[in-house]
């Protein structure tokens, strides 16, 4: 069966340094993956695409690799910031008939020190 | 600010009730999902609606769960009779176009305990 695996439930860093969160599935072709920031109480909220055929995406201070032959995506949080502490939740999403059928892993919660 | 709103946000109820939760998704999304989300198994897909029209319940316990879409402003979602292990965040997602992969925009979520 599809299965998503985050690296790990819970990451410290400190302040300023880059986090690194980890995103693996396994019985999965994706056409895209998608990561979500989701906050204490509040539902997901969309941060960036990544398509099948693109190796890296960046959007201001975060950067998401995505490689098929590994099976795996690679969330990039540069100078990270307090208010960067949220549980982060990959999905991954394939074309044709169950388009825009999203599949979560479990997240990480990131929390960054000052 | 277009967001997708959904009521209760909060329910308490006892076994063997009847609970029903609202969604109204952002105007012009034409697919609606929910999720259930659960410390154990994290988001889980329940069903989605395009178009109004049902496309995939199959996470969803159909002897006592159902999802409606009386219009293309409302989706509901009933569970009769609930059950402790029901209890979780059930979240409404909405997006727009068919087949896209555009972002879903979720919804704040009701969270439900059963006792």
């Amino acid at each position: 069966s599809q299965k998503i695996e985050q690296n790990s439930e819970a990451l410290n860093i400190q302040e300023g340094k880059t986090a690194t969160l980890t995103c693996n599935y396994t019985n999965y072709s994706p056409a895209y993956l998608q990561w979500y920031r989701q906050d204490p109480g509040r539902g997901p909220v969309f941060l960036l695409l990544i398509r099948e055929n693109e190796k890296e995406k960046r959007k201001e201070r975060l950067k998401v690799t995505f490689d098929t032959t590994l099976k795996q995506s690679l969330f990039h949080i540069t100078a990270s910031q307090p208010a960067d502490s949220a549980t982060y939740l990959c999905a991954l999403g394939a074309d044709g008939g169950s388009q825009g059928n999203l599949i979560f892993g479990k997240g990480t919660k990131l929390s960054v020190k000052p | 600010d277009a967001r997708v709103t959904q009521t209760p946000r909060h329910k308490v109820t006892e076994m063997g009730q009847e609970v029903t939760m609202r969604c109204q998704p952002i105007l012009g999304h034409n697919t609606v999902f929910w999720y259930r989300q659960t410390m154990m198994q994290g988001l889980e897909l329940l069903a989605y609606f395009r178009n109004r029209a049902p496309l995939d319940d199959s996470g969803m316990p159909k002897d006592r769960f159902s999802a409606e879409m009386p219009d293309a402003t409302l989706a509901t979602l009933k569970i009769q009779p609930s059950e402790p292990r029901d209890s979780a965040v059930y979240f409404c997602a909405s997006v727009q176009g068919a087949g896209n992969r555009g972002e879903l925009f979720f919804g704040e979520g009701s969270r439900l305990t059963v006792l």
